[in-house]
């Protein structure tokens, strides 16, 4: 079975500085992994996704991901924070046994301090 | 403007009522699925159709049916609705499924509330 778990449910920056949050998978087979993110009342945008090619994967609005099979993590990065990036964040899982089968995280809430 | 278009936005219903999800897009996606989205749960998978005449069951199918009987439709119907589908449902579509090079498009979402 695949799962996706995201470590923290709430992460709170201030403007300026780095922003990490996390997210494990499991999966029995080799995974695709992307990253979604959600402003309030609105539907889903992906910021970027990871196919088996390049593990460092970059997205839009300054973001990125790096694959790491070894710690099966996909933990989103971004140097500097920006007001317009609080949102909440999914981390997503599929498999190609079962290519149409999307597993969402529960989601991380990102806050930004001016 | 192109996309993925959902109706209604909020929806009221007692419970055993039923009622239709809709769902259009105007992008020529074979690929269409409805999630559900719930406090602490990220987005689960009802069902999917991955072209006109094709529907298939995702992760929590019970209680919610779907037809594709065209490409750019996919409703969602609730035949009889309880307090635990009180959720917001997004649709999402893309070319040719969830892997390699394609990329979901998604709803604006539509609010249920079952009393």
């Amino acid at each position: 079975a695949q799962s996706v778990t995201q470590l923290d449910s709430h992460v709170s920056v201030s403007e300026g500085t780095p922003v990490l949050l996390r997210c494990n998978y499991s999966s029995s087979y080799s995974p695709s992994l992307f990253w979604y993110v959600q402003h309030p009342n609105k539907g889903l945008q992906l910021l970027l996704k990871y196919t088996s090619a390049a593990t460092l994967v970059k997205g839009i609005n300054g973001f990125e991901a790096e694959f790491k099979k070894s710690e099966t993590s996909f933990h989103l990065t971004k140097p500097s924070a920006h007001m317009s990036d609080a949102a909440e964040y999914f981390c997503v899982v599929i498999t190609y046994r079962n290519n149409n089968d999307m597993r969402f995280g529960a989601g991380t809430r990102l806050t930004v301090k001016p | 403007n192109a996309g993925v278009t959902q109706t209604p936005k909020f929806q009221v219903l007692k419970t055993g009522q039923s009622m239709t999800l809709q769902c259009a897009q105007d992008m020529n996606h074979e690929y269409m699925s409805w999630y559900r989205q719930d406090p602490g749960m990220g987005l689960r998978l009802i069902h999917y159709s991955v072209g006109a005449g094709i529907t298939d069951q995702g992760e929590v199918p019970n209680g919610y049916n779907v037809s594709r009987s065209t490409t750019e439709d996919f409703p969602l119907r609730l035949l009889s609705a309880a307090p635990s589908q009180t959720s917001v449902y997004f649709c999402a579509s893309s070319y040719g499924g969830v892997g390699g090079a394609n990329v979901l498009t998604f709803g604006a979402g539509s609010r249920l509330t079952v009393l």
